[in-house]
């Protein structure tokens, strides 16, 4: 199976900061035939079900603001929150679905210092 | 907009069985593959199993394979997981999700809110 990781496990940021959670796989998650990373990320609320943010790496769900931004390739992977607002309080996952069983990272909680 | 609704939680003995239910609307269910994910209390996601759009394939973590089986009905617009031999450890908030695309290997870009197993004698 391919293991998740996630650094680090919880992180504080000011209103307005800059939040990088980081995400590293077992394995490459990049298919060479189609060129993409079978990455995703995940932001969840409590008592909320998740909610996707990022897929294929980098590419931003549709009606998510643009603060959040996925990059990376391979093995390693980065969310980035620009300019964090009291909405992103949450804990955000990554998920490789390029090897079944589709596995999560371990989850990163992000709140407001 | 897509909506998905799960049903079918509740207290059960271990070693006993139960079916979820997750009813899709919103979209041509069959187009898309889905998924079971599940969260035990306190806990992270797990990846539970994942059934192709038309049914074909289906495929299991571990710790569930022969025990558990997905399934889905495309003229209900409905998606189960049967779950026999139910342990424990298999206690957790199960979430039911749309796949970003028919192909099991994609995200899920839909999710239910949830309905909550408990395995207890």
């Amino acid at each position: 199976d391919i293991v998740m990781t996630q650094s680090p496990d919880s992180l504080a940021v000011s209103l307005g900061e800059r939040a990088t959670i980081n995400c590293k796989s077992s394995r490459s998650l990049l298919y060479s035939s189609n060129n993409k990373n079978y990455l995703a990320w995940y932001q969840q609320k409590p008592g909320q079900p998740p909610k996707l943010l990022i897929y294929w790496a980098s590419n931003r769900e549709s009606g998510v603001p643009d603060r959040f931004s996925g990059s990376g390739s391979g093995t390693d992977f980065t969310l980035t929150i620009n300019s964090l607002q009291a909405a992103d309080v949450a804990v955000y996952y990554c998920q490789q679905y390029f090897s079944i069983p589709f596995t999560f990272g371990p989850g990163t909680i992000v709140d407001v210092k | 907009q897509v909506q998905l609704v799960e049903s079918g939680g509740g207290v059960v003995q271990p070693g006993r069985s139960l079916r979820l239910s997750c009813v899709a609307s919103g979209s041509t269910f069959s187009n898309y593959g889905m998924h079971w994910v599940r969260q035990a209390p306190g806990k992270g996601l797990e990846w539970v199993a994942v059934i192709s759009s038309d049914g074909s394939n289906e495929y299991y973590v571990d710790s569930v394979k022969g025990r558990f089986t997905i399934s889905r009905d495309n003229s209900k617009n409905t998606l189960y997981l049967q779950m026999n031999d139910l342990r424990d450890e298999d206690t957790a908030v199960y979430y039911c999700a749309k796949s970003r695309a028919s192909s099991v290997y994609n995200s899920g870009d839909y999710w239910g809110q949830g309905t909550q197993v408990t395995v207890s004698s």
